[in-house]
């Protein structure tokens, strides 16, 4: 099936660093989704995008929904050891479409 | 207000057996989906429910089922076990179908699954 395409793969990051991924589709969406895994563990949503140019924030989270629908994009501002762990973007269609997730490890 | 329960948690079976999972959706919830999470392949889409009918259905064999009952609640079945069908296995809930606009998904914390 369709997959997002999200990058950076992986990212090693000293503490108090902020970082930025981003997820792209060759379809338009109308919804965007992040989630953080944390290993052996179910996604959790973080952020929930409903409307082209709408920009979203959850803490130090910070998530936009793409002018052209096909893309979106999630900053962490001053990273802290805790942000570890796998974050992907989603987004519905005739089914949920995830992305290939953004391995982030923090180090301290 | 309680989130998506998953069980077991953790199972072990070995080759050619079956398994049933459980999962209990969000309350008011009437969309379950599944998914199969490996290392190599990620997330996998296997089937989604909607007010007890198979709305979707993934590319996987037809050794993978599942139903949703009158309470939303559903169970995924896998029989006769493969090595490759270790993994974890998450269900989602959701409001609505897939295809509402402004839908979101709420995922459980996962079934381990482990083939010997």
């Amino acid at each position: 099936g369709q997959q997002l395409n999200q990058s950076p793969q992986s990212m090693f990051i000293q503490e108090g660093e902020d970082v930025s991924m981003n997820c792209t589709s060759s379809s338009i969406f109308n919804t965007w989704l992040w989630y953080k895994q944390d290993p052996g563990e179910g996604p959790v949503l973080l952020i929930a995008l409903y409307k082209a140019g709408e920009l979203t924030s959850n803490g130090r989270l910070t998530a936009q929904f793409g002018i052209t629908r096909k893309d979106s994009f999630l900053n962490i501002s001053a990273s802290i050891p805790s942000d570890v762990g796998i974050y992907f973007c989603a987004g519905p269609g005739n089914q949920f479409y995830f992305g290939t997730g953004t391995s982030l490890t923090v180090i301290p | 207000k309680a989130g998506v329960t998953q069980t077991p948690r953790y199972l072990i079976k070995t080759r050619g057996q079956q398994v049933t999972l459980s999962c209990s959706p969000i309350s008011g919830h009437r969309s379950v989906s599944w998914y199969q999470q490996t290392p190599g392949q990620g997330l996998q889409f296997l089937f989604e429910y909607f007010s007890e009918t198979q709305r979707n259905k993934g590319n996987f064999p037809g050794r993978f089922s599942g139903r949703q009952f009158s309470n939303s609640r559903s169970e995924m079945n896998v029989s006769t076990l493969e090595l490759g069908d270790s993994a974890l296995y998450l269900c989602a809930s959701s409001p609505g179908q897939y295809m509402s606009s402004g839908n979101t998904i709420y995922f459980g914390e996962g079934s381990w699954l482990t083939v010997v």
